[in-house]
């Protein structure tokens, strides 16, 4: 089974502070992903890489920034945490090709106090 | 940013009813449909890859339907129990290969 680990289920974080979330995947992937779901709102895709040192802009990439320096890890930066950054962060990983489910971690639900 | 469009937004069942929710899309540019699963305190969970008009997909209770050319899909679950309760997220893949999602649909299913 492919195993997509995030490194924190919970995180408590201050205004302002540079906040790093990691996701590591097992598969050997190329594709992975970074979404963020708020209530109502839906997964939304902030950031993804389809390969080692790529990376392209999602739907709502303002505030954030990625690093992909090796194909199993895609960590995703939050330059200088917002409160409006509150919210359950997800990462994905697909191999690369079409017609392929995404495969999720089980989220980190970040506060930004 | 594409519209996909999740209908009901939530929805409460007595065990043992079937259901059925709906998940519209663009028309133009379609690659794919996906279908998953989210239980609380889960990952989303993969249930179907449909990719081409008129496929049907079964999954022990679970089925899908697509139609691209109008740009909607159908979920049905047969004789709901209460461990199919969980946000039913379709996601659109266009030429881009990216997905895009809908905002789910929640499902309770009543003992």
């Amino acid at each position: 089974d492919v195993k997509v680990t995030q490194s924190s289920r919970y995180l408590v974080k201050r205004t302002g502070e540079k906040v790093f979330l990691e996701c590591v995947q097992d598969m050997d992937h190329e594709n992975m992903f970074w979404y963020r779901q708020d209530p109502g709102l839906g997964l939304r895709l902030i950031y993804f890489s389809y390969d080692v040192k790529m990376k392209e802009k999602g739907d709502i990439p303002e505030g954030y920034s990625v690093s992909r320096e090796k194909k199993e890890r895609f960590s995703l930066i939050l330059e200088s945490a917002s409160t409006n950054q509150t919210s359950m962060y997800l990462c994905a990983s697909s191999p690369d090709r079409g017609n392929q489910p995404q495969h999720f971690g089980d989220g980190t639900r970040l506060s930004i106090l | 940013i594409l519209n996909v469009e999740q209908s009901p937004q939530s929805l409460h069942v007595q065990e043992g009813d079937s259901t059925n929710f709906t998940c519209s899309f663009p028309s133009s540019n379609f690659y794919a449909l996906h279908w998953y699963r989210w239980e609380t305190a889960k990952s989303p969970e993969a249930l179907f890859v449909m990719t081409l008009n008129g496929d049907e997909k079964k999954k022990g209770r679970i089925s899908a339907t697509l139609n691209t050319k109008e740009g909607y899909s159908y979920l049905y679950i047969k004789g709901s129990q209460p461990e199919d309760s969980a946000t039913y997220l379709c996601a659109f893949e266009g030429s881009a290969r990216q997905l895009t999602f809908g905002s789910g649909t929640q499902l309770t299913v009543l003992p």
